[in-house]
């Protein structure tokens, strides 16, 4: 399964609303979606999994959403630690895949 | 506290082997899977397989199958990946990271730098 992720690159300013799609060329089964926020020189961090459940520790400005192919990533009243690359994981059924990332920059 | 705590960054010369490591502790290291997902520079994230430690058995990404070996020591609650002829394109960031049967991935190692010259 190919994840496809736009846009590629995200400028906005702080206080904005970021929205990031994940396509998929096949159905996710279980709906078994994950997103993570991944800086330069951490780990990335999950941030929610099964397409629409928050992770432990995330606020709620991060929600998702979507279902068999199509999922979003939503990140409301953006701060500027939110500048990181943004990845759509599909788990549950091997090989894994991530989408190709979205870099997110805070202006 | 979970911890997956990785090997060192690596310079290696093309044609070279390596192995490197990721170390788990604060949870049963035998029941969840440890997956390895490669960086290349300027580049996203890749999975390359994972391999359950309680049984040793390994799965590997078609792009990775026969290019790298993916092994665990329960014993030692630590993962291996290696490779035994290095390529300049093998250059990238390794990540480590847990997940349990059928789950996502919940932790991740800090990532072991890999630099190998031609």
């Amino acid at each position: 399964i190919v994840l496809t992720q736009s846009p590629g690159t995200l400028s906005l300013s702080p206080g904005e609303r970021a929205t990031i799609s994940c396509r998929a060329s096949q159905t996710v089964n279980n709906d078994y979606l994950a997103w993570y926020q991944h800086k330069a020189g951490q780990a990335p961090r999950l941030l929610i999994y099964a397409a629409a459940s928050r992770a432990a520790g995330i606020p709620d400005r991060f929600s998702a959403s979507g279902s068999g192919t199509g999922f979003t990533l939503t990140i409301s009243r953006l701060v500027p630690e939110d500048s990181a690359v943004y990845y759509c994981h599909r788990y549950g059924g091997t090989p894994f895949t991530f989408g190709q990332g979205t870099k997110l920059e805070i202006k | 506290e979970v911890q997956l705590v990785q090997s060192g960054a690596e310079v290696k010369k093309s044609g070279e082997s390596l192995k490197i490591s990721c170390k788990g502790s604060g949870y049963i290291f035998s029941k969840y899977w440890i997956g390895w997902v490669r960086q290349m520079p300027g580049k996203g994230l890749e999975w390359m397989g994972n391999i359950y430690p309680g049984d040793s058995g390994a799965r590997y990404s078609p792009s990775f199958q026969g290019q790298v070996t993916i092994s665990a020591d329960k014993s030692t609650s630590t993962a291996y990946v290696q490779w035994s002829s290095l390529k300049a394109s093998d250059t990238a960031m390794y990540y480590c990271a847990r997940r349990y049967t059928a789950s996502k991935i919940d932790y991740w190692g800090q990532g072991t730098l890999v630099t190998v010259s031609s």
